[in-house]
C-alpha cells in the first residue's frame, strides 16, 4: 500500500507565477489536510478537504491560495501569483478517519513534502 | 485547541534512554494526548498517543501524569536516527474537531554518537 505521495518534490516559480502542489492520500483515505512549513518554523495547518469538499480552510491566506480535491484525482493546493514568503515546505496528509476513533486513534499519515522555492 | 509546553531542544547519547517532557495544564477530559516526530527533510510521523494510562508500542512510550496536565515520551534507546523534532499534540475526541493537528515548536532531540 503506497503512502501519501506528493508531487512535485521540488518547485522553484518566480515572483507572479502560479504553482501547483499535487497530494495523492492512501488508498482508501478520503480525508486530506494541507500544512505548511516555513523556514526555521513550525508546521502550520492551513486546509482540510474530504472529497469534493473543503471542511475546514481556517488556516488559508484569504487571497492567492486555494484547494481543491476532486472526486477523482489527486488534491491540488494552489498558489496564483506567488511571492517570496510563499517559500516553503508544504506537507500533505491523509486520515481514514474524520475524527479520533473510540480508542483515540486517527493517524494522520504525511508525504514527504514539496519544497516550494520562489524567485 | 489546549496549548502544550515543550522545551526547545534537548541531547542523548547514543543507545540510552531519552525522557522528552510536555506541558499540558490546560488539557480538557477529551482531549488525547499525541506524539508525532519529523526527522529532517521528511513529513511528520505518528510516534505514539494516550488518554491517562501509560502506553507502549514499538517506537515508545508515553507515560501520563496522573491529573493529565504533563506527560513524557520515552525512548528507551535513542539512535541516530531517532534526531528529530518530536511534538506533542493534544487532540479533542469531541465531535466540534475537524482533526487537524496543532503543531507547537516542538522539542529538537539530538543524538550524540
Amino acid at each position: 500500500n503506497a503512502g501519501v505521495m506528493q508531487n512535485p518534490r521540488h518547485l522553484v516559480r518566480r515572483r507572479g507565477q502560479e504553482a501547483r502542489l499535487r497530494c495523492s492520500p492512501m488508498k482508501g483515505h478520503s480525508h486530506v489536510y494541507w500544512y505548511r512549513q516555513l523556514p526555521e518554523e513550525g508546521l502550520k495547518f492551513m486546509v482540510y478537504l474530504q472529497k469534493e469538499n473543503i471542511i475546514d480552510e481556517s488556516g488559508m491566506p484569504k487571497e492567492r491560495f486555494s484547494a481543491e480535491f476532486p472526486k477523482e484525482g489527486p488534491s491540488i493546493l494552489r498558489i496564483q501569483q506567488v511571492v517570496r514568503g510563499d517559500s516553503a515546505a508544504y506537507f500533505c496528509a491523509s486520515s481514514l478517519l474524520a475524527r479520533l476513533g473510540r480508542d483515540g486513534y486517527n493517524e494522520q499519515f504525511f508525504g514527504p513534502g514539496t519544497r516550494l522555492t520562489v524567485l | 485547541d489546549a496549548k502544550t509546553t515543550q522545551p526547545n531542544s534537548m541531547e542523548s547519547n547514543e543507545e540510552e534512554p531519552v525522557h522528552l517532557p510536555c506541558n499540558h495544564s490546560t488539557i480538557s477530559g477529551t482531549d488525547y494526548i499525541h506524539w508525532y516526530r519529523q526527522l529532517p527533510s521528511q513529513g511528520p510521523e505518528y510516534v505514539i498517543h494516550g488518554l491517562t494510562s501509560n502506553v507502549n508500542n514499538r517506537m515508545a512510550s508515553l507515560a501520563i501524569a496522573e491529573d493529565r496536565k504533563s506527560s513524557t515520551l520515552i525512548l528507551h534507546r535513542a539512535t541516530l536516527r531517532d534526531a528529530a523534532v518530536y511534538y506533542c499534540i493534544l487532540r479533542d475526541r469531541g465531535s466540534g474537531n475537524t482533526g487537524k493537528l496543532i503543531f507547537g515548536q516542538g522539542t529538537t532531540l539530538q543524538v550524540k554518537p
